[in-house]
């Protein structure tokens, strides 16, 4: 299918680890890229490529694939981490590009 | 300094047509590899990807709109237009403009801070 698919929400204690999952058939071809929107803001890119962070991003984020999942993982999350977070990537043909729907994440 | 900013209306009427602006600074749209992207995102709702146009004026556009969206350069300016026609309540959102890069798949690196247009009579 030509879509990507991610957990509406997840939830994790302030300190600790989370995931958040991506899946798409492209995935099986494509890096997924990574982006954090906070309310009333631009998405910020946290992750590209295999598993690039831009300058500035701290180093609790991090990437991973397996088949067609891609997963942003958080080490230590931060409340400052709160917000919700989306993938992309190519679909099928290449040409264009597919967003996930978005994950969530609350920091108790 | 990479900066994008988006201009347009912030209000249409069903049916009109929208045309929006994006101006940059900080990168050329002549250099090869560079790219820049419409996203958009209703209210509430996850980022929907519109077009790309590339440093050779290559232009791709999301299937689901293709029949509506046109985006064009004008490189001395530093400027991308989208425009899209037949707007209805639904394209009701926030819409970005963003330099785009490639390393296996397209991204997004500097985003504006987006232009919330609303479609209403």
């Amino acid at each position: 299918s030509s879509e990507l698919t991610q957990d509406p929400t997840v939830s994790v204690a302030l300190g600790q680890t989370v995931r958040i999952t991506c899946q798409g058939d492209s995935l099986r071809d494509y890096y997924a890229t990574w982006y954090q929107q906070k309310p009333g803001q631009a998405p910020v890119l946290v992750i590209y490529g295999r598993h690039n962070r831009p300058s500035g991003i701290p180093d609790r984020f991090s990437a991973s694939r397996s088949g067609n999942t891609a997963s942003l993982t958080i080490t230590g999350a931060q409340a400052e981490d709160e917000a919700d977070y989306y993938c992309n990537s190519r679909d099928i043909s290449g040409s264009h590009v597919l967003f996930g729907g978005g994950t969530k994440v609350t920091v108790l | 300094q990479v900066t994008l900013k988006e201009s347009g209306p912030a209000l249409v009427k069903p049916t009109q047509t929208l045309t929006l602006t994006c101006t940059f600074s900080g990168f050329s749209l002549s250099t090869t590899t560079m790219r820049v992207s419409w996203i958009r995102q209703a209210p509430g709702k996850a980022l929907e990807w519109l077009a790309r146009i590339e440093w050779d004026d290559a232009k791709f556009y999301n299937p689901s709109l293709t029949t509506r969206l046109t985006i064009s350069k004008d490189t001395s300016r530093n400027q991308v237009v989208l425009t899209m026609t037949n707007m209805d309540p639904v394209d009701t959102a926030t819409y970005y403009c963003a330099r785009t890069l490639y390393s296996n798949t397209y991204y997004y690196d500097y985003w504006g801070q987006g232009t919330l247009v609303t479609v209403s009579s």
